[in-house]
C-alpha cells in the first residue's frame, strides 16, 4: 500500500507568483491535514478535512493561502502572490480515524 | 494557546548509549500525545499515547506520558547511528484532530 505522496518535492517560485501543491492521501483515509514547517521548527498546522469538507482553517496565516479536496481524496493547497516568508516545507498527513496522522514526503517551497 | 516543549533541543552520544528525550505540553481538551522521527523526508510514526503510566515499546525504543504532570519521555536504549534524526512530540487537541508540535530534539549518535 502507497503511503501519502506529494508533488512536486521541490519548487521554487519568484515572489509574486501562484504556486499549487498536491497531496495524494493514503486510500480510504477520511482525515487530511496541511501543516508548514519552518527550518529548525516544529511543523505548524494549516487546515483540516473530513472528505471534502473543510473543518478546520484556522492556520491559514493568510488569504493567500487556500485548500481544496473537492472530491474527498486528493487536496491542493495553493498560495498566491508567494512572499518570501512562504518558504517552507509543506507537510501533508491522512488518517482514517483522525488520530494516528501518516505524514507524506513534504514539499519545499523557496520563494526568490 | 497550546504549548509544546521539548528538551534538550540537540543531543549528541556514542553509538550504545542510551537516551531520554522529553516533552511537556500545556494545551486544552488534551486527547493524545505522539513521537515522530524525522530524518530528511517525512516525519515517520512512532508511538501514540493516551493513557497515564502504560509504557509503549517498540524494539529499542518506549515512552511513557505522565497526564498529572502534563510530560512524556522517549526512551532510545543502545542507541544507533540510524537513530540520528530529529524526533518530534505532538499533542492531539480539540475536536478538529489536529497537531500541535514542540520543536524537535535534534539527535545525533556518533560512533
Amino acid at each position: 500500500g502507497a503511503g501519502v505522496s506529494q508533488s512536486p518535492r521541490y519548487k521554487v517560485a519568484k515572489r509574486g507568483q501562484d504556486v499549487a501543491l498536491r497531496c495524494d492521501p493514503i486510500s480510504g483515509h477520511v482525515s487530511l491535514f496541511w501543516y508548514q514547517q519552518a527550518l529548525g521548527q516544529g511543523p505548524e498546522f494549516l487546515t483540516y478535512f473530513q472528505n471534502e469538507a473543510q473543518l478546520d482553517k484556522s492556520g491559514l496565516p493568510s488569504d493567500r493561502f487556500f485548500a481544496e479536496r473537492p472530491e474527498g481524496s486528493v487536496s491542493t493547497l495553493k498560495i498566491q502572490r508567494t512572499q518570501q516568508e512562504d518558504s517552507a516545507v509543506y507537510l501533508c498527513a491522512s488518517s482514517l480515524d483522525g488520530r494516528e496522522q501518516y505524514f507524506g514526503p513534504g514539499t519545499r517551497l523557496t520563494v526568490t | 494557546e497550546d504549548k509544546v516543549v521539548q528538551s534538550p533541543l540537540s543531543l549528541v552520544v556514542h553509538e550504545g548509549d542510551t537516551v531520554t528525550l522529553n516533552c511537556s505540553y500545556e494545551v486544552t481538551n488534551f486527547r493524545s500525545l505522539l513521537w515522530y522521527k524525522q530524518e530528511k523526508k517525512a516525519p515517520t510514526f512512532l508511538f501514540m499515547l493516551t493513557s497515564s503510566g502504560i509504557e509503549k515499546k517498540s524494539g529499542r525504543l518506549s515512552s511513557i506520558l505522565d497526564k498529572k504532570e502534563l510530560f512524556s519521555i522517549l526512551n532510545i536504549t543502545a542507541t544507533q547511528t540510524g537513530d540520528s534524526a530529529v524526533y518530534l512530540c505532538a499533542v492531539h487537541t480539540g475536536t478538529a484532530s489536529k497537531l500541535t508540535f514542540g520543536t524537535g530534539t535534534r539527535l545525533q549518535v556518533t560512533l
